[in-house]
């Protein structure tokens, strides 16, 4: 079965820090992998995804993940932490139609 | 840039009562979905929608919850009989196709608290 998992519940970063949110997925069949982003009082927005080729994939506002097979990762990362990053991040796989999601983790931008 | 818009964006209701929750997928999407999410848990799949039937539905998507597309933009969700734990943050999702590749585009939510 297919699943996902993101470590870390709550991620705190300063302005300006590098933002590193960790996802682990475990997939007998080559996975989609999907980042989706809430902010407050909002629905999910879709950050990127990885379908097949390259293995870095580049998403809105700067944020990118690397697919690594080898690890069964698909880390979420983004250079320098704005404030209006600040909200929570859900990796997910699709399994058939349906996405699964991770438990999300919280990022948290301190000035 | 289309959207999918959900309605009410909160529903207070009775335990026991009926609630029905709303959504309008983007209009040339073909798959809908709906996923629920406690209160300081993951989104959880319930169902998926395609065609006028149901495609796949999860273990809690029980004999108290239906969807419905009664005219050409709507998609509902009936929870018949509510109870307290049906409290949470319903999200209704949208596709255009069935390809694992193409994302679904998810409703802002309805927040149901039963009380």
């Amino acid at each position: 079965a297919q699943s996902v998992t993101q470590l870390g519940s709550h991620v705190s970063v300063s302005e300006g820090a590098l933002v590193l949110l960790r996802c682990n997925y475990s997939s007998s069949v080559p996975p989609y992998l999907f980042w989706y982003v809430q902010y407050p009082n909002q629905g999910l927005q879709l950050l990127l995804k990885y379908t097949t080729g390259a293995t870095l994939v580049k998403g809105i506002n700067g944020f990118e993940a690397e697919f690594k097979k080898s690890e069964t990762s698909f880390h979420l990362t983004k250079p320098s932490a704005h404030m209006s990053d600040a909200a929570e991040y859900f990796c997910a796989v699709m399994r058939g139609g349906k996405l699964i999601f991770g438990q999300g983790t919280e990022l948290s931008v301190k000035p | 840039e289309p959207e999918v818009t959900q309605t009410p964006s909160h529903q207070v209701t009775q335990m026991g009562q009926e609630v029905i929750l709303r959504c309008v997928p983007i209009s040339n999407h073909l798959y809908f979905y709906w996923y629920r999410q406690i209160l300081g848990q993951k989104v959880e799949f319930l169902v998926s929608f395609y065609n006028n039937e149901i495609s796949e539905k999860s273990e809690i998507f029980d004999d108290q919850f239906s969807v419905e597309r009664p005219d050409g933009s709507n998609f509902t969700l009936k929870i018949r009989s509510t109870k307290l734990e049906d409290s949470a943050m319903y999200f209704c999702a949208s596709r255009r196709t069935d390809n694992s590749n193409q994302p679904q585009h998810f409703g802002d939510g309805t927040r149901l608290s039963i009380l």
